[in-house]
């Protein structure tokens, strides 16, 4: 069973960067037409995509989150990444990792990972 | 962009009743991409359903999609207990990906 697991620091200084991994277990990055997402939930709100990335390195993100968001992956590790710089409070949330399903772009996320909280704060 | 509204916010119901949820988009889905997750309190979503009426691998028969165009709804035809949580609505497949503010489903 494919796991996925976020790890990070949990709290980061407004104007910081948040930088995060998600590390992929018993199973490939680089399976054929994978797509891997990252998703964030304010505290007692809703979801919202923050980006995603194929596992050859294309990336796609959110245009509200683009010019902050960069995500990454490194193959050899078996991980992909997540950095978003110049945050504020309204950055604060439980952050996801997930895997788009085995139709890639076209298709829900079928993996995710248990999530981490990030704080803003000084 | 795709902007999913769900209704109604929040429901309240006895085990064993049929609930339909509804997620409406403001322009049409193509080929009808939309997903379905429930997200219990501290933990991950889990998706429920992929473009509209598939059911994801063991999820049981009693969840079901249907829909099409920008009109799609999740009916859970006899809830049990453990179907307390909030469920999402997601479209994907565009250049952005969008989540539905969620139906909260309060089992009594």
């Amino acid at each position: 069973q494919l796991q996925l697991q976020e790890s990070g620091p949990g709290l980061v200084k407004p104007s910081e960067t948040l930088s995060l991994t998600c590390t992929v277990s018993a199973g490939s990055i680089s399976s054929s037409n994978s797509y891997w997402g990252w998703i964030r939930q304010p505290p007692g709100q809703g979801l919202e995509w923050v980006g995603s990335i194929y596992y050859s390195g294309s990336s796609y993100y959110n245009p509200s989150l683009k010019s902050r968001v960069t995500i990454s992956v490194d193959t050899s590790k078996n991980q992909f990444s997540l950095k978003l710089n110049s945050v504020t409070a309204a950055d604060t949330a439980v952050y996801y990792c997930a895997r788009h399903g085995t139709s890639g772009w076209y298709d829900g996320f079928d993996y995710w990972g248990r999530g981490t909280l990030v704080t803003v704060s000084s | 962009e795709i902007v999913l509204t769900q209704s109604p916010g929040t429901l309240s119901l006895s085990p064993g009743e049929r609930v339909t949820l509804s997620c409406r988009a403001s322009q049409s889905v193509s080929s009808n991409y939309l997903a379905w997750y429930q997200q219990k309190p501290g933990q991950a979503p889990r998706l429920l359903i992929y473009d509209a009426s598939s059911r994801a691998a063991g999820i049981p028969d009693r969840f079901s999609g249907s829909g099409s165009g920008t009109d799609f709804s999740l009916t859970i035809s006899r809830l049990e207990p453990e179907d307390s949580a909030v469920f999402y609505c997601q479209h994907y497949g565009g250049s952005v990906l969008t989540f539905g503010p969620g139906t909260t489903v309060d089992i009594k």
